[in-house]
């Protein structure tokens, strides 16, 4: 059964700062893997989508890598604002595509400070 | 379009009622998933329909909890008879699922219910 696991629960650094964010996985057979941003009282919001064959994707200030092998991703944030202060999930997609289902971690709750 | 429609936003029910949380997905997505969300197991995936037929409902934590999607544009969840520990936020996603595509999930801004 495939289990995602996210650490640190809760990250508080001042502005300006960059940070790393990260996700394990225990099945390395996934199709692709999600990040996604909670803010309060909100839905979740779709940052970064990697497929199983890529390694990276990037937008804006936001960086996630895939090490499949290892059962692995980041999310790097570059130069840290305020409006960055959310819950951010990792989400994997099991096995080869068959199954559109999605297995979360609990998130980050990240807090950036003025 | 307007995004992921869920109704109501707050539901405040007493023990033993029937709730009724609603729908409705992005036009044109084919997929739409149901997750419930708590502090203690995060978010889960309940049930999801592509084409309005289900097809994974190994989540569905009991026979308490029933979904259906009558049409493209419109599904359910309910619950009968409600129990505290059915409090959470409900949240329906829906996605043009893979098949050439990246599965995508758009998420709605959930239904927070409480049962008392």
């Amino acid at each position: 059964k495939q289990e995602v696991t996210q650490i640190p629960a809760a990250l508080s650094v001042p502005e300006g700062e960059n940070l790393v964010l990260n996700c394990s996985f225990t099945d390395s057979a996934i199709y692709n893997l999600q990040w996604f941003r909670q803010d309060p009282g909100k839905g979740l919001t779709s940052l970064l989508l990697i497929q199983s064959s890529q390694r990276e994707q990037t937008s804006g200030r936001l960086n996630a890598s895939l090490d499949k092998s290892s059962g692995r991703s980041t999310l790097y944030i570059a130069a840290s604002q305020p409006g960055d202060s959310a819950t951010y999930l990792c989400a994997v997609r099991p096995g080869s595509g068959g199954s559109e289902k999605l297995v979360f971690g609990k998130g980050t709750k990240l807090t950036v400070n003025p | 379009d307007a995004g992921v429609i869920q109704s109501p936003r707050h539901e405040v029910t007493e023990m033993g009622q029937e709730v009724t949380l609603r729908c409705k997905p992005i036009s044109g997505h084919d997929y739409l998933f149901w997750y419930r969300q708590t502090m203690m197991r995060g978010l889960e995936l309940l049930i999801y329909f592509n084409n309005n037929v289900p097809i994974d409902d190994s989540g569905m934590p009991e026979d308490r909890f029933s979904a259906k999607m009558p049409n493209a544009s419109f599904s359910t969840l309910k619950i009968q008879p409600s129990e505290p520990r059915d409090s959470a936020v409900y949240f329906c996603a829906s996605s043009q699922g893979t098949g050439g595509r990246t599965g995508e999930q758009y998420f709605g801004p959930g239904t927070r219910l409480t049962v008392t």
